[in-house]
């Protein structure tokens, strides 16, 4: 079973709209990673966050970690139609030397 | 910024055929990772190799196999292609091993 498990699947907003996405972990971490994937490319790595931090934040980017709910949540604030893509959670267990990745949500903004 | 690259974008092979997919990075990246990534599955981890010549199995690593000549290049060999290795394929490269990956823009495969 995958180690990081996104949720929700899907997500459709408008423009303008924040972003939420959840992602759950079954084993302790090291860090935990946010990716970008835009259709049909490679994924693009937007944020690291490491198992003594709580919060991060980049830009547009806010991005939480629980290690007590083995969760994490990224938002995306003011969301523009550029911020559609998947976007996937990737954990690095600590009895592994890899990252394991999650299915990803897949995200849409209407203009 | 790091870049990396593939050396095919689109690639159409016939069962049986030997197929090579090639990745480059020019940040002098210690590791080396190669994927498959297919619908409702997510990433799956098929190689990783922390130095040169060295090479580790992922999760996936019936019927692929990998060399690492060269401390940027990194390549997946199918040694006969079939049709359940239809599949984007992605490398990455990274400096630490569990620490930010830096993906190439892809290879999908289809396997006729």
């Amino acid at each position: 079973s995958q180690q990081g498990e996104e949720d929700p699947q899907a997500l459709s907003i408008q423009e303008g709209e924040n972003a939420t996405m959840n992602c759950s972990y079954k084993t302790s971490i090291n860090n935990l990673q946010w990716y970008r994937q835009n259709s049909g490319r490679g994924l693009v790595h937007l944020i690291l966050i490491r198992s003594n931090e709580r919060e991060k934040h980049s830009g547009r980017l806010r991005v939480t970690l629980d290690t007590s709910k083995k969760s994490s949540s990224l938002l995306i604030t003011a969301s523009r139609a550029a911020d559609t893509a998947s976007y996937f959670c990737a954990t690095d267990p600590r009895n592994t030397d890899k990252l394991i990745f999650g299915t990803g949500t897949r995200l849409q903004v209407f203009p | 910024d790091v870049k990396v690259t593939q050396s095919s974008r689109y690639l159409v092979k016939r069962t049986g055929e030997k197929v090579f997919l090639e990745c480059v990075q020019d940040m002098d990246h210690e590791n080396m990772f190669w994927y498959r990534q297919d619908p409702g599955l997510g990433l799956r981890l098929i190689y990783f190799s922390y130095d040169v010549k060295m090479k580790e199995k992922g999760d996936i690593p019936e019927g692929y196999s990998v060399s690492r000549e060269k401390k940027e290049r990194f390549s997946l060999i199918l040694e006969s292609a079939s049709t359940n290795q239809t599949s984007m394929y992605l490398c990455a490269s990274s400096e630490g091993q569990s620490e930010t990956q830096y993906f190439g823009p892809g290879t999908r495969l289809l396997v006729l």
